[in-house]
């Protein structure tokens, strides 16, 4: 097994354009979560998904989005990009463990570079 | 709210000394606590978790309620340890939707 891929793995965009991330999970893994890493900083949650169903939101804008698909992989948009966006963006897939999740496990990361 | 903070940024010591990496935290509800490390040129991995009570490449690290600290310790630092460690918070209650929250991360430095 891979591990938890994304793509693509550097990206370049202007202020005001759109992005779309790509992450696929552990095989098996139904869990699927996003971080945003700026740097210099810790990573900070945007999103979680299981089942294909949002299940947990951090602070950040309604320019965010994300969506999970009927195989477990998930994209992350971000639309009217700002320079502040520009961070390594990290996704991490686990399973479900009772009432709650076991390890995440972290893919590479996207870095996006927004001018 | 949840917090996590790293009070340093930079840690150096050198081969075969005792380290220590400092991490407290805020949080209202039931903790769980993690050290993530990130090794150069690879992805971030978990290093040992609060609750499995292990000791992993032998690094160990207690959770004090009281203090609510959770540091990391080695009694003899090795070069291959040299990496940057994130300690992070997620809520242990049924409620938890597996949301990680983060510190900021130390470097540490193992010297020769």
């Amino acid at each position: 097994d891979a591990g938890v891929t994304q793509s693509p793995t550097h990206l370049i965009k202007t202020r005001g354009q759109q992005v779309t991330l790509r992450c696929s999970p552990i095989s098996g893994h139904k869990s699927v979560s996003w971080y945003q890493q700026v740097l210099g900083q810790g990573p900070q949650f945007i999103f979680q998904y299981y089942e294909k169903e949002e299940r947990g939101r951090g602070n950040f804008p309604d320019r965010f989005s994300a969506r999970q698909f009927p195989n477990y992989s998930s994209e992350l948009n971000v639309n009217a990009l700002l320079l502040g966006d520009s961070a390594l963006y990290l996704c991490a897939s686990s399973t479900r463990r009772g009432g709650g999740y076991n390890e995440q496990f972290f893919g590479p990361g996207t870095r996006l570079t927004v001018l | 709210a949840q917090r996590v903070t790293q009070p340093e940024k930079l840690l150096s010591v050198f081969k075969g000394a005792p380290v220590e990496l400092k991490c407290n935290y805020s949080y209202s509800g039931s903790p769980e606590l993690f050290w993530y490390v990130q090794y150069s040129r690879q992805r971030l991995q978990l290093l040992l978790r609060h609750i499995s009570r292990e000791s992993i490449k032998g690094f160990t690290a207690d959770l004090n309620k009281g203090e609510t600290s959770f540091h990391l310790k080695k009694p003899f630092a090795q070069e291959e340890d040299s990496a940057m460690y994130y300690c992070a918070l997620r809520d242990a209650g049924g409620t938890s939707y597996g949301k990680l929250t983060f510190g900021q991360g130390t470097i540490l430095t193992v010297h020769p």
